[in-house]
């Protein structure tokens, strides 16, 4: 199988302090992870692509020093969200890939929800 | 900026009864589409895929179609019952250069089964 797995799945956490969510690929060596922010009825926003030992690549309008991303491992990528705001509170999925010849296969995580008081 | 987007934002439908999920995509560059089902509180979960050479796949239930004339993709259900209830999404694959390669997913449509 592929499984991708996220801790925690749900962390509550008062404005001002940082947060960091783990996404682990269990079964297979993932080359490539993905991190989406989700807010609620909404799609799944791409907000960086996390390569093993490499800088992540941040999408759009995405803050790199509010959402710090590291992706030390081949199955293990983080991404902390620091000095954490309400507006921050949303749905955070990873994804995985297994490698550069699979590159359509990606593996999503269960999702780790995030909500900031 | 492009997007990939769908017609019905919510669709209802009689348990038993086929259901059809449309999705519009706007860059004919993406060479493959991923329909991925999501409940609530949970990862996004794939349902079944198509790359851009075909116009049509089957799986177990569920069939996409895909019209790269009017770049559409649809997503049909069969029978549909109450655990099919959920929120579904397309995604195209776009590369970006070199082995780079992003899922951009469209807005979802929530499919919700009546019994």
């Amino acid at each position: 199988g592929a499984v991708v797995s996220q801790h925690p799945s749900w962390v509550i956490c008062k404005s001002g302090t940082s947060v960091k969510i783990e996404c682990r690929s269990l079964d297979f060596q993932a080359t490539t992870m993905f991190w989406y922010r989700q807010f609620p009825k909404q799609s799944l926003m791409l907000m960086a692509t996390s390569n093993e030992g490499s800088k992540a690549t941040y999408e759009q309008g995405v803050e790199k020093d509010k959402f710090l991303i590291n992706h030390a491992s081949l199955t293990l990528s983080t991404l902390t969200v620091t000095s954490a705001h309400p507006e921050d509170s949303s749905f955070y999925i990873c994804s995985a890939r297994k490698g550069l010849a699979a590159a359509y296969e990606q593996y999503f995580g269960p999702g780790t929800r995030l909500t900031v008081t | 900026g492009e997007s990939v987007g769908l017609h019905l934002p919510t669709l209802s439908v009689q348990e038993g009864d086929n259901s059809i999920i449309n999705c519009a995509y706007s860059n004919s560059a993406s060479d493959y589409f991923i329909w991925y089902k999501q409940e609530s509180g949970k990862g996004p979960q794939f349902i079944i895929d198509i790359r851009s050479n075909m116009d049509k796949r089957q799986g177990q239930r569920v069939t996409v179609l895909l019209n790269k004339t009017v770049k559409h993709l649809s997503l049909q259900i069969a029978a549909t019952q109450p655990g099919d209830s959920a929120v579904y999404f397309c995604a195209e694959n776009r590369a970006y250069g070199g082995a780079t390669n992003k899922l951009i997913f469209g807005t979802g449509t929530l499919l919700a089964v009546q019994p």
